[in-house]
């Protein structure tokens, strides 16, 4: 099984300022990569997939970078509603398996 | 507008057995790979199963291999999940999920969830 490892487990930022969350994987998972945001109480929503492909309606502050093992969210100019946890996701083709990193809550400073 | 609904949570007894339903709209169902996710209370994500359009290939995480089972209905735009010997660790709010993007396998729309609580 692929384990994805978050970090960190906790990031104070201010508004107006840049947040960079890492996600590793425990073996390459190539551009098969992708970012959520989930508020309390919320489903979660598709941020970035494929490392760095920003998904339907999300806004140009939200980045990904990254590939193989090693991966990034960036979000400049923190806007209160960014406030939330981040959870990446591996999707690896074959043999089909799916995993989330344990998330990263993104609080305000 | 796409709308993904779960019904069909709520308590269960250690092994008993719950069918959770989920009624898909504003969009041509059979079109896509479907899944299940859930989230333990306070706790991270994690993939449960997910299933082709034509319901021919299904994939499991680990844990639920040979207890759950994931159908659909195209029919009636719906997607089912049978969770039978039902365990404390099952508790979590189930999202039915759509894996909407082409050639890669991520969710772009999510229910609002329902939960299932395992306990005596």
């Amino acid at each position: 099984e692929i384990v994805m490892t978050q970090s960190p487990a906790t990031l104070s930022v201010s508004p107006g300022e840049t947040a960079t969350l890492s996600c590793r994987a425990s073996q390459s998972v190539n551009s098969n990569l992708a970012w959520y945001q989930q508020k309390l109480g919320q489903a979660p929503r598709l941020l970035i997939y494929s490392a760095s492909t920003r998904a339907t309606g999300i806004p140009a502050r939200f980045s990904g970078s990254g590939s193989g093992t090693e991966f990034t969210l960036t979000i400049s100019s923190l806007q209160p509603e960014d406030f939330a946890v981040y959870y990446c996701q591996q999707y690896n083709p074959w043999p089909p398996s799916i995993t989330f990193g344990q998330g990263t809550r993104l609080e305000i400073k | 507008e796409v709308q993904l609904v779960e019904s069909g949570g709520g308590l269960v007894q250690p092994g008993g057995s719950l069918r959770l339903s989920c009624a898909a709209s504003g969009f041509t169902f059979s079109s896509y790979w479907m899944a299940w996710v859930r989230q333990a209370p306070g706790k991270g994500l994690e993939w449960v199963a997910n299933i082709k359009q034509d319901g021919s290939e299904k994939y499991y995480v680990d844990s639920v291999k040979g207890r759950f089972t994931i159908s659909r209905d195209n029919a009636k735009n719906s997607l089912y999940l049978q969770m039978n010997s039902l365990r404390a660790e099952d508790t979590a709010v189930y999202y039915c999920a759509r894996d909407g993007v082409p050639a890669v396998t991520v969710f772009d729309y999510w229910g609002q969830g329902t939960l299932v609580p395992v306990s005596s």
